[in-house]
């Protein structure tokens, strides 16, 4: 069966601070694909990131990164300089034979 | 372009009264999934649909729950009777082939059964 895992429920930070978002999943698929998602307290869902299990490369896009380990099952999220508008439950979700979203972490950024 | 578009965007209903909820995908996407989401047990895909057809629908909790998507741009979730624990938000996303793909989510539709 599939699996994700986000261990830190809860996390706040200090505006500025970096901050960095565990996932951790469990699948048999060889292949397999990965995906954050950010819920503002609007409650909509938005797309942050996709990856395929067949690469690894790290990603970066402005003050958001991606590290993907498939060694540990990781797909771990980093916020530099975090901002008061970071403040949001993310969620990570693995797709192979099912789909599946973590339980989601709830940042909050104070100013 | 328009994204995923759901109604009625809030729902306040009685125990036992039918409740349909809409969504209308993003168009050209070929895959349309429904969610739920509660505080207890988080995100769960109910059912997917790729052209239309129902493909996976073993996350739909019993049978007061039924999905249809009777075309391309249009999907119903219907709960008959409703009870109080379907209260929750209820989320239409949509994707170009599948759950592979991205998923893009509309903004929900909130259900309260008193």
């Amino acid at each position: 069966a599939q699996k994700v895992t986000q261990a830190q429920t809860e996390i706040s930070v200090v505006e500025k601070e970096d901050v960095t978002l565990d996932c951790v999943y469990e699948t048999r698929d060889t292949t397999y694909y990965l995906f954050w998602y950010k819920q503002p307290p609007s409650g909509e869902l938005v797309f942050l990131i996709r990856r395929n299990s067949f690469d690894e490369q790290n990603e970066i896009s402005g003050r958001y990164s991606w590290n993907f380990q498939k060694s540990t099952s990781s797909f771990n999220f980093t916020i530099t300089a975090s901002q008061v508008v970071d403040s949001a439950v993310y969620f990570c979700a693995l797709s192979g034979q099912n789909f599946v979203f973590g339980p989601g972490t709830r940042l909050s950024v104070l100013p | 372009d328009a994204g995923v578009i759901q109604s009625p965007r809030h729902e306040v209903t009685e125990m036992g009264q039918e409740v349909t909820l809409r969504c209308k995908p993003i168009s050209g996407h070929n895959s349309l999934f429904w969610y739920r989401q509660t505080m207890m047990r988080g995100l769960e895909l109910l059912i997917y649909f790729n052209n239309n057809v129902p493909i996976d629908d073993s996350g739909m909790p019993e049978d007061r729950f039924s999905a249809k998507m009777p075309n391309a741009s249009f999907s119903t979730l219907k709960i008959q009777p409703s009870e109080p624990r379907d209260s929750a938000v209820y989320f239409c996303a949509s994707s170009l082939w599948g759950r592979q793909e991205t998923q893009y989510f509309g903004p929900g539709t909130r259900l309260l059964v008193l």
